[in-house]
């Protein structure tokens, strides 16, 4: 098992842009949280997928938005890109509500 | 309001030297708190949590509920404790976490 995976790695997008970004977790889990981590800061949270739903959502505006596929993995979107989305997002899997394994990230710079 | 401080960014000691991480919360409730690190080049993971009351790589950590604390100690830091370490804390049974900003330990020999 590869753990939790993320793609792409790195992104350079441009002011007002739209960006997808991909999470597949880790085998036997059902629950997809996204983490927003700025430069310096700890991870934020954004949202969490749980059978196919937003169960909960952190304090980000709505150009930020998610989906989760049938087979568990989950996709973030952000809309109308700004300097300040530039950051590494974060993806965890959990089961159920038990400990959340993080994947390594992507990277990704507004310019 | 929920808030995890780490008030030390850097932390830098001498190896076989103890080493004292430092957590506050405030929540009003019963949380749980956890540590994760970070070491270079490498994802965030879990090091310890405080229900389980374990030592992982030497470390321990206890909640402390009347100064709202869980420090993070370890009597003799090696240098591959070299890394970033983040507080963090679940108030809910469906796992979201919040997260401090994070202390960077080096361990110098």
């Amino acid at each position: 098992d590869a753990g939790v995976t993320q793609s792409p790695t790195h992104l350079i997008k441009t002011r007002g842009q739209q960006v997808t970004l991909r999470c597949s977790p880790k085998s036997g889990h059902d629950t997809v949280s996204w983490y927003q981590q700025a430069l310096g800061q700890g991870p934020q949270f954004i949202f969490q997928y749980y059978e196919e739903e937003e169960r909960q959502r952190g304090n980000f505006p709505d150009r930020f938005s998610g989906h989760q596929f049938p087979n568990y993995s989950s996709e973030l979107n952000v809309n109308a890109l700004l300097l300040g989305d530039s950051a590494l997002y974060l993806c965890a899997s959990s089961l159920a509500g038990n400990e959340q394994y993080f994947g390594p990230g992507t990277r990704l710079t507004v310019t | 309001a929920q808030r995890v401080t780490q008030p030390e960014k850097l932390l830098s000691v001498f190896k076989g030297a103890p080493v004292e991480l430092k957590c506050n919360y405030s929540y009003s409730g019963s949380p749980e708190l956890f540590w994760y690190v970070q070491y270079s080049r490498q994802r965030l993971q879990l090091l310890l949590r405080h229900i389980s009351r374990e030592s992982i790589k030497g470390f321990t950590a206890d909640l402390n509920k009347g100064e709202t604390s869980f420090h993070l100690k370890k009597p003799f830091a090696q240098e591959e404790d070299s890394a970033m370490y983040y507080c963090a804390l679940k108030n809910d049974s469906w796992g979201k976490l919040q997260f401090g900003a994070g202390t960077q330990v080096v361990v110098t020999p």
